[in-house]
């Protein structure tokens, strides 16, 4: 069946630094690819997305690459900042189905 | 900026009692979905709604639950006799459009505690 795996958290970073939380995906299809991100207190909200192979989502500084060949979606950010700390949580839809397939979520925590 | 709204933020009941968890979709969406995340787990999809029907439930949605979209603006999500495993935190979802490339748009949960 279709799931979505997500590297263990939590991640610890200095603010500035290079972040990659991983993500690799199994799925019939073409699937669609999001990460959303869940501040304390709050919901899930959409990061960013990619519809096809080799699309680039981005928002806010983070980007991922939709990679087919290695059926993977990485999130990357060239330099975090504390206001970054958040969960994590890639994701997949497909044209079977509009349901989200969710990781399970990689906690950033960004210190000063 | 239009948002998914949820009440209550936190429910506490007693176990094989009847909770119903409220949601207020974004006005112009059609699509409406449930999700839970069991504390330390995967949010996992419970069901979609659409046209005032059930368009997709998953293994966890069985006779116990229930959803129901009782005027033209909320979205209820009932558990009819509670279990202590039912404890959870449950996402309302609403997108404008189904497909596999529309966004969901995420309300802040409800925690529903059983005890």
């Amino acid at each position: 069946g279709n799931s979505v795996t997500q590297m263990e958290g939590p991640v610890t970073l200095s603010e500035e630094a290079f972040l990659t939380i991983n993500c690799t995906y199994t799925a019939t299809g073409y699937p669609s690819l999001f990460w959303y991100v869940q501040y304390p207190g709050e919901g899930l909200q959409l990061l960013l997305k990619a519809t096809k192979a080799d699309d680039k989502g981005s928002n806010k500084g983070f980007e991922a690459t939709y990679r087919k060949e290695t059926t993977s979606f990485h999130l990357e950010k060239g330099s975090v900042q504390v206001s970054d700390s958040a969960v994590y949580f890639c994701a997949l839809s497909t044209d079977s189905s509009y349901k989200l397939i969710f990781g399970s979520g990689t906690r950033l925590l960004v210190r000063p | 900026e239009p948002e998914v709204t949820q009440t209550p933020s936190h429910q506490v009941t007693q176990m094989g009692q009847e909770v119903i968890l409220r949601c207020v979709p974004i006005s112009n969406h059609l699509y409406f979905y449930w999700y839970r995340q069991i504390l330390g787990q995967k949010v996992e999809f419970l069901v979609s709604f659409y046209n005032n029907e059930i368009s997709e439930k998953s293994e966890i949605f069985d006779d116990q639950f229930s959803v129901e979209r009782p005027d033209g603006s909320n979205f209820t999500l009932k558990i009819r006799s509670t279990k202590l495993e039912d404890s959870a935190m449950y996402f309302c979802a609403s997108s404008e459009s189904g497909g596999r490339i529309d966004e969901q748009f995420f309300g802040p949960g409800t925690r529903l505690t059983v005890l």
